[in-house]
């Protein structure tokens, strides 16, 4: 089975550092894996997602995330972060069923992320 | 042009009463899921479904019903409510079918947040 782990529950940052969320999978298959954002009382807006192609995947608002295999790990940067960017991010990973096929996503407990003025 | 809608967005109801959250996508996706975010933001798939077939069930009571009229809508039908079933609920859909290959991101929609008294 697939799973994600996000190592921290709460992430806080001043405006303008750096911003590390940390996710580390599982999977017995090569992964696909996403990270996406929710603003408050919002849905989950897709960051950005790796499909097997480069492993420094950019997304969107200055996100970037690089897949490292040895490490099993896709942690999500920005290097300046701004106060919009206060939300919650969630990591995920395709989940595959026992027939083999994929069927939706596995999703991360999410991390907060604050923004210290 | 939203692309994955729900209705309502806020539902507040009494415990034993049925009640039914509608969604509709607009993308032309031929998968659709729900899934549950409990309050402490944790998202778990409930159902999958794949062209108006209900795929993947995933241990949800029996009270939960979804009914799929067209590849574009997807219904969610809770019968005999309980305090435990408060949550936010989310649409989302995905332009790949059950069974493929897991690289396609879920787009969701903005939630109907459920509160049984």
């Amino acid at each position: 089975a697939q799973s994600v782990t996000q190592l921290g529950s709460h992430v806080s940052v001043s405006e303008g550092a750096l911003v590390l969320l940390r996710c580390n999978y599982s999977s017995s298959v090569p992964p696909y894996l996403f990270w996406y954002v929710q603003y408050p009382n919002q849905g989950l807006q897709l960051l950005l997602k790796y499909t097997s192609a480069a492993t420094l995947v950019k997304g969107i608002n200055g996100f970037e995330a690089e897949f490292k295999k040895s490490e099993t790990s896709f942690h999500l940067t920005k290097p300046s972060a701004h106060m919009s960017d206060a939300a919650e991010y969630f990591c995920a990973v395709s989940r595959f069923y026992s027939g083999g096929g994929a069927d939706g996503l596995t999703f991360g407990k999410g991390t907060h992320l604050i923004i210290q003025p | 042009d939203t692309a994955v809608s729900q209705t309502p967005k806020y539902l507040v109801t009494q415990m034993g009463n049925d009640k039914s959250i509608k969604c509709e996508q607009n993308l032309g996706h031929d998968t659709m899921y729900w899934y549950k975010q409990d309050s402490k933001k944790f998202l778990k798939i409930m159902f999958s479904y794949n062209n108006k077939e209900l795929i993947i069930n995933e241990t949800v009571p029996n009270r939960f019903s979804p009914k799929s009229p067209d590849k574009a809508h997807l219904n969610l039908h809770i019968n005999s409510l309980e305090l435990g079933d408060s949550a936010v609920y989310f649409c989302a859909s995905s332009q790949e079918s059950v069974g493929g290959y897991g690289n396609s991101p879920l787009h969701f929609g903005n939630g109907t947040r459920l509160t049984v008294t």
